[in-house]
């Protein structure tokens, strides 16, 4: 069985660096890339980026480059967003999701992780 | 980036009721769009890609048309399960662009 799982809730205060995980199983991880996702509170979906898990090659959104990593670890099954310095406006659930087929990195995404909020309060 | 905007941004609709949501692209983009079902503090899910193409479970009461910039979702016959927030994503360019949701609730 497919299956992303997200790591837990976070709480962190302005100016802290975080990094959030997601582990793939019951699928080859090196042969699908990985996007994150963003929902804001009541909001709807942005997609933030994707990295290719056999070569760790990433492309962002415009909107979050700069403001974000995304990396791998192909060893382990997991992918990575990361924060160096949290924001207020970073408050969100975070997606994982995986591409549609193999070698694919277009914008369809057939299983999707769990979420993980993030909040960021002084 | 190619702008995705749906109507209505919200319905209100009765089990059995047959309903249609509209998503239209700022520019073409092919058949290259899928929907998305999303749950109140779920992650969402796939419903429909390449524009017409049921995701493997998705009950056949789902279905998808249009190419170019305009596409629609359809529930032939809404279902109890069925009300949640529906979104539509380009698959065209980068960078992927979804549209602003629409709420399908209870009347």
């Amino acid at each position: 069985e497919v299956q992303l799982v997200q790591s837990g809730a976070e709480v962190k205060k302005p100016g802290e660096s975080l990094r959030i995980s997601c582990k793939g199983s019951g699928y080859s991880f090196t042969s699908y890339w990985i996007s994150w996702v963003r929902q804001m509170p009541g909001k709807g979906l942005e997609w933030m980026g994707r990295i290719d898990p056999s070569d760790s090659y990433t492309n962002y959104s415009p909107s979050f480059q700069g403001h974000v990593t995304i990396s791998a670890d192909k060893s382990i099954s997991t992918a990575y967003l990361q924060w160096s310095s949290l924001k207020a406006s970073d408050i969100a659930m975070y997606y994982c999701a995986r591409h549609r087929f193999p070698g694919y990195s277009g914008y369809q995404f057939d299983y999707w992780g769990q979420g993980t909020l993030v909040t960021v309060s002084s | 980036a190619i702008q995705m905007t749906q109507s209505p941004s919200s319905l209100s609709a009765s089990v059995g009721d047959r309903v249609t949501i509209t998503c239209r692209a700022s520019q073409g983009i092919r058949n290259d769009l899928g929907w998305y079902q999303q749950k109140p503090g779920k992650a969402p899910k796939l419903l429909i890609y390449a524009a017409s193409s049921l995701q493997s479970g998705v009950p056949s009461r789902f279905s998808g048309s249009g190419s170019g910039t305009d596409f629609t979702l359809t529930i032939s016959s809404l279902q109890p399960e069925d009300f949640a927030t529906y979104y539509c994503l380009q698959d065209y360019n980068y960078p992927g662009t979804f549209g602003q949701g629409t709420k399908v609730e209870i009347k």
